[in-house]
């Protein structure tokens, strides 16, 4: 199985900041990664596959990077509506595994 | 727009059984393979099982193999998770999700979930 670490769990940031999340895997999973936003009593949100590609209607300041084993989320400017709870998803092999979370707050 | 709504959660003791449910619009159901992922109270999110867009394809997280049955009915949009032998760690909130529309194993669209307690 795939191990997932992301990194930080928690960042504090101040609206208009920018903010760098992590998400390290095990072993290689080429490009087969992608990002979930979740807010409080929602269901996760697709913003990135692909470690790079934007989902449909993800804004651009959104943006996804890395290979192989070392991924990154950027977002450019945080806005009011993007604190939340970030995860990373592999599919290159099975079982599916997410990271564990990382929290942007304020 | 694409709809997945859950339901069939609740209460349930130990080592007994129940049956949710996922009832899908605005898509082709029979086009996409489906997912179950689950998350307990406060934790990350688990996936726990795939089926085929025919349904002749299944797949089990260790977890729950043996244990959870995984089926679609196409004529009627809608995904089933029996779950038998219930284990208080299947305590989670549990989300119907699409397979992406490039037919890769990541997940496009998410239903609201809904919430399965088991507990004495």
């Amino acid at each position: 199985e795939i191990v997932m670490t992301q990194a930080p769990a928690t960042l504090s940031v101040s609206p208009g900041e920018r903010a760098t999340l992590s998400c390290r895997t095990s072993q290689s999973v080429s490009s087969n990664l992608a990002w979930y936003q979740q807010k409080p009593g929602q269901a996760p949100r697709l913003l990135i596959y692909g470690a790079s590609t934007r989902a449909t209607g993800v804004p651009a300041r959104f943006g996804g990077s890395g290979s192989g084993t070392e991924f990154t989320l950027t977002i450019s400017s945080l806005q009011s509506e993007d604190f939340a709870v970030y995860y990373c998803q592999q599919y290159n092999n099975w079982p599916l595994t997410f990271g564990g979370g990382a929290k942007v707050e304020i | 727009e694409v709809q997945l709504v859950e339901s069939g959660g609740g209460l349930v003791q130990p080592g007994g059984s129940l049956r949710l449910s996922c009832a899908a619009s605005g898509l082709t159901f029979s086009s996409y393979a489906m997912y179950w992922v689950r998350q307990a109270p406060g934790m990350g999110l688990e996936w726990v099982s795939l089926i085929s867009d025919s349904g002749g394809y299944t797949n089990y997280a260790d977890s729950v193999k043996g244990r959870f049955t995984i089926s679609r009915d196409n004529s009627k949009n809608t995904l089933y998770l029996q779950m038998n032998s219930l284990r208080v760690e299947d305590t989670a909130v549990y989300y119907c999700a699409r397979r992406s529309i490039s037919n890769s194993n990541y997940f496009d669209y998410w239903g609201q979930g809904v919430l399965v307690a088991v507990s004495s």
